[in-house]
This record gives C-alpha cells, structure tokens and sequence, in this order.
C-alpha cells in the first residue's frame, strides 16, 4: 500500500513564527501536492510538484511556499505564520502514468494552529 | 471539472448494503467518476474511480448509468468503521490535477 507520512498530526505555534510541515511518501511517486481543508471550503490546492525541484502554484499560495529536493519528501513552509493559516493541513501524492488515471493518496494531515 | 451533487447525509444498518448516490449531469466524456472518503479526523482515503463501465473492487462497487449522468457507490455490507464523508468527483485523467471536494454524504453506520 501507499504510504504518506505527514510529519505532525497536531501543531500549534505562534503568530509571525516560520512553520515547516514535512510530507514522505514511499512509492516513488513524481506528483505531490498540498491542501488545506477547512469547514465550509472543502479541499484547497496551496502548491504542487511534478517533480523534484519543480513547483506549481494552486488556488491559494499567498503566504506559503514549498521544497522539494528529493522526490520523496515535499514541504510546505508558512514563511511568517497568521491565525487565518489555523486548518487542516493535507499532503497528497500520484504516479505519473501518462493517460492513465491515478488517485492521489493522501497523509493522515496536520491540524495547525495558529495563537 | 463537472460538478456534482450528493445528498448531504445517509443512514445505514450495519451488514446492509449503502448505496450513495452522485449526480453529475455535466460529465464531459473523457472525465473519470472518482470516489474518495474521509473518516473524522483521518485524510481522505481512495475508494474506486471509473469511465462508463461498472467497477468493483475489495472496498466497493461503483454503478455508472448508461448516460454517465449519474452513479452509484455500493458498500455491499456496511460496517460502523465505514461511517464517514464520502465523496464523488469528476475529473479529467491528468495526474497533476487538483481534487476538488464537495460537500459530500456523511453516512452513519448504525447497529
């Protein structure tokens, strides 16, 4: 089975504090992605990449921004953290099969607070 | 991406067949009928996705009508373990393409 690993399962940190949250996934997979869930809005796309060292921006990437230096690992980062930044935090991941459709495979999520 | 409309909550006996019903009668013909689930406080988990045809696998089975208006997601013995927010979305095959959910069903289990 695929597996994706979120670093935290529950954060808190201060207003102005850079975060880092940290996704691994463990099936070689070239697309990674991250979403903020929040009541009401459903899923969000913040970044994804197709590959490594490669980013896309999604819907909401103001304030966030990401890394991905190995393929296995992506990272979103909340430069200077902010209270509207408190949610869910989901971190996915697909194969590249070109033609092919691939479900994304999801990590258990963070859940940020932000004081 | 086509959008869909789900019944915002279902019942179900435990060792019943749920069937959960998804309207998308905007589906354009390369795009695939995908469902997910979302456990309280778990990430969304893959359930089965299809084009026309009907799909089965160990989770569940997924029913498109002929039109692929709408379809049907069939857990054929229902558990309290598969209470959960389920969600149907349509989308094209590109890999790197955002999900977008809906509101989706909360099915409840009961004994």
């Amino acid at each position: 089975d695929v597996k994706v690993t979120q670093s935290s399962r529950y954060l808190v940190k201060r207003t102005g504090e850079k975060v880092f949250l940290e996704c691994v996934q463990d099936m070689d997979h070239e697309n990674m992605f991250w979403y903020r869930q929040d009541p009401g809005l459903g899923l969000r796309l913040i970044y994804f990449s197709y590959d490594v060292k490669m980013k896309e921006k999604g819907d909401i990437p103001e304030g966030y921004s990401v890394s991905r230096e190995k393929k296995e690992r992506f990272s979103l980062i909340l430069e200077s953290a902010s209270t509207n930044q408190t949610s869910m935090y989901l971190c996915a991941s697909t194969p590249l099969r070109g033609g092919d459709p691939q479900p994304q495979h999801f990590g258990d999520g963070t859940r940020l607070s932000i004081l | 991406d086509a959008k869909t409309t789900q019944p915002p909550s279902m019942d179900c006996a435990e060792g019943r067949a749920a069937n959960l019903p998804c309207n998308h009668s905007t589906i354009s013909g390369n795009e695939y009928v995908y469902w997910y689930r979302q456990i309280h406080s778990q990430g969304p988990q893959y359930i089965i996705h299809g084009l026309k045809n009907n799909e089965t696998n160990e989770m569940a089975s997924l029913i498109i009508t002929e039109d692929r208006k709408s379809s049907t997601l069939i857990l054929p013995h229902a558990t309290l373990r598969d209470t959960a927010v389920y969600y149907c979305i349509v989308r094209f095959t590109g890999t790197a393409s955002k999900l977008t959910f809906g509101t989706g069903t909360r099915l409840q289990v009961t004994l």
